[in-house]
């Protein structure tokens, strides 16, 4: 049973702390996504890559945000220092091109 | 820029009852349109998928609908179940957002036994 999977599932930190979130693609998926879903903003795109590639960062604070594929099975995001405002469930995704996307159980993350 | 909208934004049927959920989009320019389901506190389960050029799909007793050129999907839900209560999802990727999942508010679906 093919499925994106994520660590940690529940972060609490404190601000300036580093964060680190980690994903696993769905094998044989050659685009990876990271989303971010608040209350107030609901589910929004962060970055996403196509075969390691970055594609599209557009949406990622990059002055404490980053985002890396470090190989073909591993999605990393990062947050160095984080803020109360980064709280937020973040979730990865993946697809073969620009057909479906399949989601991960997220990584919900508190930020005190 | 690509919006996406999504009526109601909350429902209450009686179990047994078949429901509509809509969805519409400002840029007809779409790749496909994917419906989810998120239960709370969970991710998104990815329910159906239509491509640009397809007009609907059909999951058991799940159906959507795609009208491309006035920017409309809707999902049907046949006889539904106190299990299908969750908060349903529309996003559409292409026109100016690339591969990207542009989503809706989503319509928070309860269905009462």
């Amino acid at each position: 049973d093919a499925r994106v999977t994520q660590t940690p599932r529940h972060k609490v930190t404190e601000m300036g702390q580093e964060v680190t979130m980690r994903c696993q693609p769905i094998l044989g998926h050659n685009t990876v996504f990271w989303y971010r879903q608040t209350m107030m903003q609901g589910l929004e795109l962060l970055a996403y890559f196509r075969n390691r590639a970055p594609l599209d960062d557009s949406g990622m604070p990059k002055d404490r945000f980053s985002a890396e594929m470090p190989d073909a099975t591993l999605a990393t995001l990062k947050i160095q220092p984080s803020e109360p405002r980064d709280s937020a469930v973040y979730f990865c995704a993946s697809g073969l091109g620009s057909f479906e996307q399949f989601f991960g159980p997220g990584t919900r993350l508190t930020v005190l | 820029k690509q919006e996406v909208t999504q009526i109601p934004a909350a429902l209450s049927v009686p179990e047994g009852e078949n429901l509509v959920l809509n969805c519409s989009f400002t840029d007809s320019a779409i790749y496909n349109l994917q419906w989810f389901r998120q239960d709370p506190g969970k991710g998104l389960t990815s329910l159906l998928l239509i491509q640009s050029s397809q007009r609907e799909q059909t999951s058991g007793r799940l159906n959507a609908s795609l009208d491309k050129s006035s920017g409309r999907s809707t999902l049907y839900i046949a006889a539904s179940q106190p299990g299908d209560s969750a908060t349903y999802l529309c996003a559409v990727t292409g026109g100016t957002s690339g591969s990207r999942l542009t989503f809706g508010e989503g319509t928070q679906l309860t269905v009462n036994p």
